[in-house]
């Protein structure tokens, strides 16, 4: 089993470009997540997913767009990067809301 | 709603000597608590996971934690220091068959000296 997988595993964006992260898991989880980790303050979500078709905002999902068409794949589409956006991206999942998160491997973005 | 309290954001223990890593929560209902590590440019593993059927929680690695309810703590040790073992480490917390999400704490980076 891969797991969760993500891609690319790091960017490089100028101001006001857009990108999509890629998230992909293989162990038929119902939700997904994703998180951004910024030095000293921890993991903040930015979206969810509770299965195929339903996503709803985390903490911090200004500048931040999902969709989930399959139970596999959440990707998350940045529309105009910011320098504010520079950070590492982790996609998550778990069975149920309260249980086990397993992480991918993250994706790095540095937006200059 | 649940909360995390992890006290100190750096911890820095000798290579063979007791780590303790604190955690406090808090939850209005039964909680599911977790412990996390993250090794330099990975993603989290689930060290540990408390989820009611023991207090006393044993790990990967040897580490172990213990769910103390009247003090609202799930502390994590180790009583010997690896250098392997220098990481950062996230304490989490949920509701026991809840919607709530996992709750992490801002992380705590343990350095491991020779």
């Amino acid at each position: 089993n891969a797991g969760v997988t993500q891609t690319p595993k790091f960017r490089i964006l100028k101001i006001g470009q857009s990108m999509t992260l890629q998230c992909t898991q293989d162990m038929n989880h119902n939700y997904m997540y994703w998180y951004r980790q910024d030095p000293g303050m921890g993991l903040k979500l930015i979206y969810y997913s509770v299965g195929a078709g339903i996503t709803d905002k985390g903490e911090v999902p200004n500048g931040y767009n999902v969709s989930r068409s399959t139970t596999e794949d959440f990707p998350l589409r940045l529309e105009l990067a910011a320098p504010s956006q520079t950070s590492v991206y982790f996609c998550a999942s778990s069975q149920l809301a309260y249980e086990t998160q397993y992480f991918g491997p993250g994706t790095r973005l540095l937006v200059l | 709603a649940q909360s995390v309290t992890q006290l100190g954001s750096h911890v820095s223990v000798s290579e063979g000597a007791l780590v303790l890593l604190r955690c406090n929560y808090s939850s209005s209902v039964p909680p599911y608590l977790f412990w996390y590590v993250q090794y330099p440019n990975q993603g989290l593993q689930l060290l540990l996971k408390y989820t009611s059927a023991a207090t006393l929680v044993k790990g990967i690695n040897g580490f172990e934690a213990e769910f103390k309810k009247s003090e609202t703590s799930f502390h994590l040790t180790k009583p010997s220091a690896h250098m392997s073992d220098a990481a950062e480490y996230f304490c989490a917390v949920s509701a026991q068959g809840g919607s709530e999400k996992l709750v992490f704490g801002k992380g705590t980076k343990l350095t491991v000296n020779p």
